[in-house]
């Protein structure tokens, strides 16, 4: 089984400050890991993925995100926050079957 | 380039009234195809997956069904519409691998009164 939780469901940082949202996995077998973006009233938007390989992945919109097996998280980062990044961002998990687990999200806010 | 399509983009009806959400995946073909809800302040819950044409699997008992009449057309409806069905739906796409990314469509508001 798996399952994905996602620590936080509010986040509020600065213009300009870091962004760190935290993802944790649970997952019995390998796992592919997503992070997902939306804005209000819209689709999701892929920003990275994790499949296999280098454990550091980047995104789009300056993010990226870190594949740690013996934390199994896969926390998402910015180094500085824009107004534009205001969203609300879901982390998922996938194992064989193609399907994805989400976390409940994390809304983030960015204060000018 | 892949694109998805959804509609309505958002929709009121009352409770009992039958429903019919219409999803459309142009420039690919076999993708396996999604029907999610979600809940104002909750995650994502999976419905509905179809790996091909009038191949539908249900993840969550309820009141809805889909139906895939063609390669790339995918419908969730309802019989009579419950207060619960109201959120935001949406319909996604991947390719055929355990490793595909879903891509999403726009999602359409489903407000039951």
């Amino acid at each position: 089984a798996q399952s994905v939780t996602q620590l936080g469901s509010h986040v509020s940082v600065s213009e300009g400050a870091l962004v760190l949202l935290r993802c944790n996995y649970s997952s019995s077998v390998p796992p592919y890991l997503f992070w997902y973006v939306q804005y209000p009233n819209q689709g999701l938007q892929l920003l990275l993925k994790y499949t296999t390989g280098a454990t550091l992945v980047k995104g789009i919109n300056g993010f990226e995100a870190e594949f740690k097996k013996s934390e199994t998280s896969f926390h998402l980062t910015k180094p500085s926050a824009h107004m534009s990044d205001a969203a609300e961002y879901f982390c998922a998990v996938s194992g064989n079957t193609g399907k994805l687990i989400f976390g409940q999200g994390t809304t983030l806010q960015v204060k000018p | 380039s892949q694109t998805i399509h959804q509609w309505p983009a958002t929709l009121v009806q009352p409770v009992g009234s039958p429903l019919s959400l219409e999803c459309t995946v142009e420039g690919t073909s076999n993708p396996n195809l999604y029907w999610y809800r979600q809940a104002a302040g909750r995650g994502l819950q999976l419905l509905f997956y179809s790996v091909g044409i009038g191949q539908i699997s249900s993840e969550v008992p309820q009141n809805l069904s889909a139906s895939r009449p063609q390669d790339r057309q995918f419908i969730l409806s309802s019989k009579k519409l419950l207060l619960s069905d109201s959120g935001f739906y949406l319909c996604a796409w991947a390719g055929t691998g355990f490793q595909e990314t879903q891509y999403f469509g726009p999602g359409t508001r489903l407000l039951v009164l």
